[in-house]
């Protein structure tokens, strides 16, 4: 069991670029969460889904964009890189009925520059 | 406005004694809490929960304590272990049992040896 896989887990952006951070999970959790936690700060949910095809905006998701077309995957888009994006983010699925008992990816750094 | 506060960045303890660590919150509807704890370069790992109609569980050398009336939990570790160095995270869960954890912005431990 992998549990939940993140890729890449470095990026270095130049502003204005795009890129898509990869998440996979195996353990068939409907639930799905991207975070970003900046220096000294706590986890900020960006977009979460609920199942395939159902995503919702979570407390920041201005700059970004996610899909979720099949249980295992929850990719997240950042379109037009800003260096306010320069964060460590987080993918976590949680199973139905332990919805709060989150498994985490390892998470990716990402640098704007 | 934050929601969920862990007034104290860091904590220093000795190896075998009581790690307490803190956590406020604001938003009466929580009714469900967790601790989450965190290595560096890794993602943030489960640790143990409490609903909001109990006020303590425990498991092994971990006890998490909930006054309703103050707002306030707070986890016990006890005997701590260097191994338990690590950031804690505080997070809450408001009804109807979808919606995202609130996080606070976590309690770096550190257990002297």
């Amino acid at each position: 069991n992998a549990g939940v896989t993140q890729t890449p887990k470095f990026r270095i952006l130049k502003i204005g670029q795009s890129m898509t951070l990869q998440c996979t999970q195996d353990m068939n959790h409907n639930y799905m969460y991207w975070y970003r936690q900046d220096p000294g700060m706590g986890l900020k949910l960006i977009y979460y889904s609920v199942g395939a095809g159902i995503t919702d905006k979570g407390e920041v998701p201005n700059g970004y964009n996610v899909s979720r077309s099949t249980t295992e995957d929850f990719p997240l888009r950042l379109e037009l890189a800003a260096p306010s994006q320069t964060s460590v983010y987080f993918c976590a699925s949680s199973p139905p009925g332990l919805i709060y008992e989150q498994y985490f990816g390892p998470g990716t750094r990402l640098t704007v520059t | 406005d934050q929601q969920v506060k862990q007034n104290s960045p860091s904590l220093s303890v000795q190896e075998g004694r009581i790690s307490i660590l803190n956590c406020d919150y604001t938003n009466s509807m929580f009714d469900y809490f967790l601790w989450y704890k965190k290595y560096p370069a890794e993602g943030p790992t489960f640790l143990i929960s409490i609903s909001s109609i109990k006020d303590k569980n425990e498991d092994g050398r971990f006890t998490v304590f909930l006054n309703k009336s103050a707002k306030h939990l707070s986890l016990h570790i006890v005997p701590s272990q260097p191994g338990d160095s690590a950031v804690y995270f505080c997070a809450a869960e408001a009804p109807p049992g979808n919606t995202p954890l609130v996080f606070g912005k976590g309690t770096r431990l550190s257990v002297i040896a």
